[in-house]
């Protein structure tokens, strides 16, 4: 595609419930982002893939959130029993490798109610 | 976890004056980055400079790096009202990391 491509856009859900977001990298970008950024902060890592190699996970706050990445392309950024702390932008990025520059997407903007 | 530390956290100018925002770094790095964001989305890339290089230029955007120091700066020269975002550093190795960001408002 054009561009990174998230969604949904806006995703409203009620406490203790599971979420699923959604990223759409670029073509042929090997290397793929999670970040999650709270209303005036900065960014948070989350997760990045490379290639096929093993994900670094090492930013996912508990072992409610999990990702993945199929076929080396889309990625699915799953909360489990959502918490009103969860409510933040979900952004995702994509670039050709971990050196170059990284392509965002519009973000998903999570509210936990 | 956030790589680094950008300073100042929110920076107030005239148009026409120049903006200068530094980012400080804890670990290696292959290159370091600067990205622009509005409104709270999708950030965009405005700059890359790599380990082995001490300054970059990009149109009004000037940005140096001093690895001894594990710090970084980027310069705006003769600011617009259209520049006021929030700017982030990014570090790049292992992943990427991105610092806290400046506030930067340009006031007409």
């Amino acid at each position: 595609g054009a561009g990174v491509s998230q969604s949904p856009s806006n995703k409203v859900t009620e406490k203790g419930k599971d979420v699923e977001l959604r990223c759409d990298p670029i073509s042929g970008h090997t290397a793929l982002y999670w970040y999650r950024q709270s209303l005036g902060q900065g960014l948070e890592f989350l997760i990045y893939f490379q290639g096929n190699s093993a994900p670094d996970k090492s930013g996912l706050p508990s072992d409610r959130f999990s990702a993945e990445r199929t076929g080396g392309s889309v990625s699915t950024l799953t909360i489990q029993r959502t918490q009103q702390e969860d409510s933040a932008v979900y952004l995702c990025a994509s670039s050709v490798d971990r050196y170059t520059e990284a392509f965002f997407g519009q973000g998903t903007r999570l509210t936990v109610v | 976890s956030q790589q680094g530390e950008e300073d100042p956290q929110a920076l107030s100018i005239q148009e026409g004056e120049n903006a200068t925002m530094n980012c400080s770094y804890k670990t290696s790095i292959n290159n370091l980055q600067w990205y622009r964001q509005n409104s709270g989305r999708g950030l965009v890339h405005l700059i890359l400079i790599r380990s082995n290089e001490r300054e970059k230029h990009s149109g009004r955007l000037r940005v140096t790096l001093d690895t001894s120091k594990k710090s970084s700066s980027l310069l705006i020269t003769a600011s617009r009202a259209a520049d006021t975002a929030s700017y982030f550093c990014a570090t790049a190795y292992n992943d990427m990391r991105f610092g806290a960001g400046t506030r930067l408002t340009v006031k007409p």
